[in-house]
């Protein structure tokens, strides 16, 4: 059974800090990957979605990158904001066929202080 | 163009009542599922659809039903409200026909009493 695990649940971080949120799930066999951020009692909003023949993908100050062989994915925030403050959560797609049946990880509550 | 619409956005229930939670999508999208968000849990698939017609479980289905008469509404009908379903739910679509990702309505905060 897939299991995704982001590690570490929360982060505290300055402003203009550069942060790295991590991203691991147990089978490799996986159709794409997508970072998502929630904002406190709101909607999940995707963030950038790697295929699964895909090294990393870019968005602004985001990059995220994907090594399915060791089942892990990182997301990289450049000079951190107060705005950046958020839960981000990544999730896999197993198979082509799965639509919207995406596997979370539980998120990392990121803080960024002014 | 308002993507994925939920409603309600709060709704409380007594136990053993039934209610349905509505999603529309206005994208076109095939793909829509059901998911529900409690504290130290994460999210978790209720049910999922890949087009009109064509529904499946995922890993929480006891006590939910689905339909997908339509592609634009995927509604989820709790039968009998039982505590252990309070929990915030959301609904998702994406498109087909290329890699695209997904997209969450903000969500429907029930408690059952």
């Amino acid at each position: 059974k897939q299991e995704v695990t982001q590690i570490p649940a929360a982060l505290s971080v300055p402003e203009g800090e550069n942060l790295v949120l991590n991203c691991s799930f147990t089978d490799s066999a996986i159709y794409n990957l997508q970072w998502f951020r929630q904002d406190p009692g709101k909607g999940l909003t995707s963030l950038l979605l790697i295929q699964s023949s895909q090294r990393e993908q870019t968005s602004g100050r985001l990059n995220a990158s994907l090594d399915k062989s060791s089942g892990r994915s990182t997301l990289y925030i450049a000079a951190s904001q107060p705005g950046d403050s958020a839960t981000y959560l990544c999730a896999v797609s197993p198979r082509p066929q799965a639509g919207t049946a995406l596997i979370f990880g539980k998120g990392t509550t990121l803080s960024v202080s002014s | 163009n308002a993507g994925v619409t939920q409603t309600p956005k709060f709704q409380v229930l007594k136990t053993g009542q039934s209610m349905t939670l509505q999603c529309a999508q206005d994208m076109n999208h095939e793909y829509m599922s059901w998911y529900r968000q409690d504290p130290g849990m994460g999210l978790r698939l209720i049910h999922y659809s890949v087009g009109a017609g064509i529904t499946d479980q995922g890993e929480v289905p006891n006590g939910y039903n689905v339909s997908r008469s339509t592609t634009e509404d995927f509604p989820l009908r709790l039968l009998s409200a039982a505590p252990s379903q309070t929990s915030v739910y959301f609904c998702a679509s994406s498109r087909r026909d290329r890699l695209e990702k997904l997209f969450f309505g903000s969500g429907t905060q029930l408690s059952v009493l």
